[in-house]
């Protein structure tokens, strides 16, 4: 199975300020077709999960475009140009390239 | 507007079995593929299996293989989960979610269904 890791795993943050979350998996996302397959996701508090990326760098339908996604292969990268409060919540990195689909343990983001 | 409305909580006792419901509104059912993925208290996400809702062809995580399994009824539009020979350790929040017959991004997430094993 591919393992994902993430980083930091409590990212505490001031609103207006940038914000970085790092994401790694144990083999190559980078599927022959040139894309990613990793996405990210938020768990607000108290939600569902919500798509945030997809394929490494595209924003899902509605999402700010304040968040972006980066990174290929192995590492990957989601960063938020200038944290809002309705942000707060667990953000998750997932491997979409095959079976069993995997997550990361989840980065909890709080505002200072 | 696309929905995915699941079943409500559940308490059961060791070695019961529990069938989760799902169901889709707002979209063609038969063209996307539901999965199924659990969050117990404190851990990551973890994803269990899928269906393809227009063939019903399924595929389960190993962890899984033996107690889960996932069917639909495209007449109602929804999808089922079952696992069988339940134990504490699968307490926890159990999510359908929708994909692509060929991408696997959730873009639409059930509210989830909290089991609770316990005796």
């Amino acid at each position: 199975d591919i393992v994902m890791t993430q980083s930091p795993l409590s990212l505490p943050v001031t609103p207006g300020e940038p914000a970085s979350i790092s994401c790694r998996s144990s083999q190559s996302l980078l599927h022959s077709n040139g894309y990613n397959y990793l996405n990210w996701y938020l768990q607000k508090p108290g939600q569902s999960p919500q798509l945030l990326i997809f394929l490494g760098s595209n924003r899902a339908s509605g999402v700010p475009d304040r968040f972006s996604g980066s990174g290929s292969g192995t590492d990957f990268t989601l960063k938020i140009s200038g944290v809002e409060a309705e942000d707060v919540g667990v953000y998750y990195c997932k491997q979409a390239l095959q079976t069993p689909f995997t997550f990361g343990p989840g980065t909890t983001v709080d505002i200072k | 507007q696309v929905q995915l409305v699941q079943s409500g909580a559940e308490m059961k006792k060791p070695g019961a079995s529990v069938k989760v419901s799902c169901k889709a509104s707002g979209y063609t059912f038969s063209n996307y593929a539901l999965h199924w993925v659990r969050q117990a208290p404190g851990q990551r996400l973890e994803w269990m299996g899928w269906i393809n809702a227009g063939n019903g062809n399924t595929k389960y995580s190993q962890n899984f293989q033996d107690r889960v399994t996932i069917t639909r009824d495209t007449s109602a539009s929804t999808a089922y989960m079952e696992l069988t020979s339940l134990r504490s350790e699968d307490t926890a929040v159990y999510y359908c979610a929708r994909s692509g017959p060929s991408n696997w991004d959730f873009d639409y997430w059930g509210q989830g269904t909290l089991v609770t094993v316990s005796s």
